[in-house]
């Protein structure tokens, strides 16, 4: 069965960096679109960034333009999501997702917990 | 603001039937037949319960149900349980240029 494990998370000062990685298993990562997603503390859902099956296109969601970078190396079934110039506004718990087509995610991984505090 | 409008929260009792509605516009749910619904149990992760508006995926039970009317999509779970009390979100696709829109969320209490 398909599995997908976050690592990375952690507490960040504002303006820092963080790289959070996902370990994908049991199914071939090159055969899907892959994405985060995140959840504030109390919210709900939002996708974050999305990434097709051979790495060449990437979608974000406005308010993080231009900090995050989603990439992914299907040799190594990882997925990755590079976070600069973090603000508070980004913390929240951030989720690997396997886009089954059109943001329909059918394998979540845990999340892991994403802290902008000074 | 979600960009999906969803009740913040149902109630029912065991057995009962709840919809949980999740309205968008003529650019998403109205457009797409890809809206899809997550339910959420505390600090856990969201699970797949329908896809493409009425496709229930392996596992699911058939007691969970969608449908699409215009701009609004709506979730129904029948012989409700306690085990389907949880928190519930509508997704939909809206377009090539843009990612997929969350709605804010329902809360089902099963009473």
């Amino acid at each position: 069965e398909a599995q997908l494990v976050e690592s990375g998370g952690g507490l960040v000062q504002p303006g820092g960096s963080l790289r959070l990685s996902c370990a994908a298993s049991g199914f071939t990562l090159s055969s899907y679109w892959m994405g985060w997603v995140r959840q504030a503390p109390g919210k709900g859902l939002e996708w974050v960034a999305n990434i097709n099956k051979g790495g060449s296109e990437r979608k974000y969601v406005d308010s993080v333009k231009g900090r995050f970078t989603i990439s992914r190396d299907n040799a190594k079934n990882a997925l990755y999501l590079q976070m600069n110039s973090l603000r508070a506004e980004d913390t929240a718990v951030y989720y690997c997702a396997r886009d089954c087509d059109y943001y329909e995610v059918d394998y979540w991984g845990q999340g892991t917990l994403v802290t902008v505090s000074s | 603001q979600s960009v999906l409008t969803q009740p913040r929260s149902v109630s029912g009792s065991p057995g009962q039937s709840v919809t949980i509605s999740c309205t968008g516009t003529s650019n998403d749910v109205g457009y797409y037949n890809y809206v899809s619904w997550y339910q959420q149990h505390p600090g856990k992760a969201p699970k797949l319960m329908i896809s493409d508006v009425t496709k229930r995926p392996s596992g699911v039970p058939d007691r969970f149900s969608g449908s699409k009317s215009g701009n609004t999509a709506s979730l129904t779970i029948s012989g409700l349980q306690g085990e389907d009390e949880a928190v519930y979100y509508c997704c939909s696709f809206a377009g090539d240029y843009t990612l997929g829109v969350f709605g804010g969320g329902t809360r089902l209490t099963v009473l």
